[in-house]
């Protein structure tokens, strides 16, 4: 059975820094590209970032460029996301996402989710 | 970025109804768009992929159609465990983007 399972989200403060995980089982990890993304309280969906399956190609939001490093360790079967300067506009549910398809070849199609991890900004 | 526009943003039908919902974009995607399913508390669930393709294990009951900018979402006949948002996603342009989502309930 494949499962995605974030975890490090919390209340951090404005300008503050946190790290997301997300651990998979069930799946070749290393096989798939992986994604961020985010679902502020009571809105729609927004693609984060992604990382193809040897981290040789990384693309972010806008939102998040500058502020943000994703990366893996497919020995751990791992995703993470280093969040810095941390934004009110952050607080969202973190989900992780793989990839249906090549994001370094421009293909996004999210097959599995985590259950999510809320990141809480405040002010 | 590519804006994605889904009508109607909420809808309420009946069990057994045949429920539609619209997604268009404001380029050219080709088939490049998902349609997801996400209940309420959970993660969002992939049912469409290429605008038409059913997703391993999604009831048949769903489907999808279009290509260019606009595209379709529809549920043949409306089952109670069908509630929830709908999005649609493309992926012809970076950043990938979502739809505002299609809130479905029974009626």
């Amino acid at each position: 059975e494949v499962q995605l399972v974030e975890s490090g989200g919390g209340l951090v403060q404005r300008g503050g820094s946190l790290r997301l995980s997300c651990v998979v089982s069930g799946f070749t990890f290393s096989s798939y590209s992986m994604n961020w993304v985010r679902q502020a309280p009571g809105k729609g969906l927004e693609w984060v970032s992604c990382i193809s399956k040897s981290s040789s190609y990384i693309n972010y939001a806008n939102s998040v460029k500058g502020r943000s490093t994703i990366s893996r360790d497919n020995a751990k079967n791992s995703l993470y996301l280093q969040m810095h300067n941390l934004r009110v506009e952050d607080t969202a549910v973190y989900y992780c996402a793989r990839n249906l398809g090549e994001a370094a070849a421009g293909v996004y199609k999210f097959d599995y989710w985590g259950q999510g991890t809320l990141v809480t900004v405040s002010s | 970025d590519i804006l994605m526009t889904q009508s109607p943003s909420s809808l309420s039908a009946s069990v057994g109804d045949r429920v539609t919902i619209t997604c268009q974009a404001s380029q050219d995607i080709s088939n490049h768009l998902n349609w997801y399913q996400q209940k309420p508390g959970k993660a969002p669930n992939l049912l469409i992929y290429d605008a038409s393709n059913l997703e391993t294990g999604v009831p048949s009951t769903f489907g999808g159609s279009g290509s260019g900018t606009d595209f379709s979402f529809t549920i043949s006949s409306l089952q109670p465990e069908d509630i929830g948002t709908y999005y649609c996603q493309q992926y012809h342009h970076l950043p990938p983007t979502f739809g505002p989502g299609t809130k479905l309930d029974i009626k």
